[in-house]
């Protein structure tokens, strides 16, 4: 059974395009996270979320916007892809938020190559 | 605000030794501290963390890592490397704020030769 799971795994797409990726939890967390891994695998955090509430917002450009229609979801859409937006996007989820205490459990990633 | 620097981008050890990974945190606050592991295209696997309890962490694989305060310091450490151990480790550093962030280190990718 996958904790965390992310769809698709390779998004190839051109440039001014908009992409989705979903991710989805079974881990009954109500905390999920998107983190962006350049290619010289530097891990940031994007946003993160609690019981669908917006607790996280990084400085990003508001051409991402990440969507949580439940506390199992938390999906990431990109509008006007650009070249720079090619990485590695990773979904988490932990267990509550108290602070950072708590261990966070990663997808398998999505790379996202934009040409 | 936290940081946490990962000295060595790059370690090479021969299978059967000893392994160290360097991490040195900043923090205002008594931090959160955790090793995660990538192997490659893979996600980010946790290996073990620090929560203000025993300094002295064990993790998975036989990894173990110590928390010195005076040194600012999380490293990590395995007393006899395997070719399994081959991968991406990342240090973490977290606040206790209701809003804290998990930052990560740059990374040290770890070779493991025979």
């Amino acid at each position: 059974d996958t904790a965390v799971s992310q769809t698709p795994k390779y998004l190839v797409t051109q440039m001014g395009n908009d992409k989705s990726i979903k991710c989805e939890q079974n881990l009954g967390h109500d905390t999920m996270y998107w983190y962006k891994q350049d290619s010289k695998k530097f891990l940031k955090i994007m946003f993160s979320y609690n019981n669908k509430e917006l607790i996280i917002n990084e400085t990003v450009p508001n051409r991402f916007s990440p969507k949580s229609p439940d506390k199992a979801h938390l999906n990431l859409h990109i509008n006007s892809l650009e070249l720079g937006d090619s990485a590695v996007y990773f979904c988490a989820s932990s267990q509550g938020l108290a602070g950072g205490r708590y261990e966070q459990y990663f997808g398998p990633g999505t790379r996202l190559t934009v040409t | 605000a936290q940081s946490v620097t990962q000295l060595g981008s790059h370690v090479s050890v021969s299978e059967g030794a000893l392994v160290l990974l360097r991490c040195n945190y900043s923090s205002s606050v008594p931090p959160y501290l955790f090793w995660y592991v990538q192997y490659p295209n893979q996600g980010l696997q946790l290996l073990l963390k620090y929560t203000s309890a025993a300094t002295l962490v064990k993790g998975i694989n036989g990894f173990e890592a110590e928390f010195k305060k005076s040194e600012t310091s999380f490293h990590l450490t395995k007393p006899s490397a395997h070719m399994s151990d081959a991968a991406e480790y990342f240090c973490a550093v977290s606040g206790s704020g209701t809003a804290s962030k998990l930052t990560f280190g740059t990374g040290t990718r770890l070779q493991v030769t025979l």
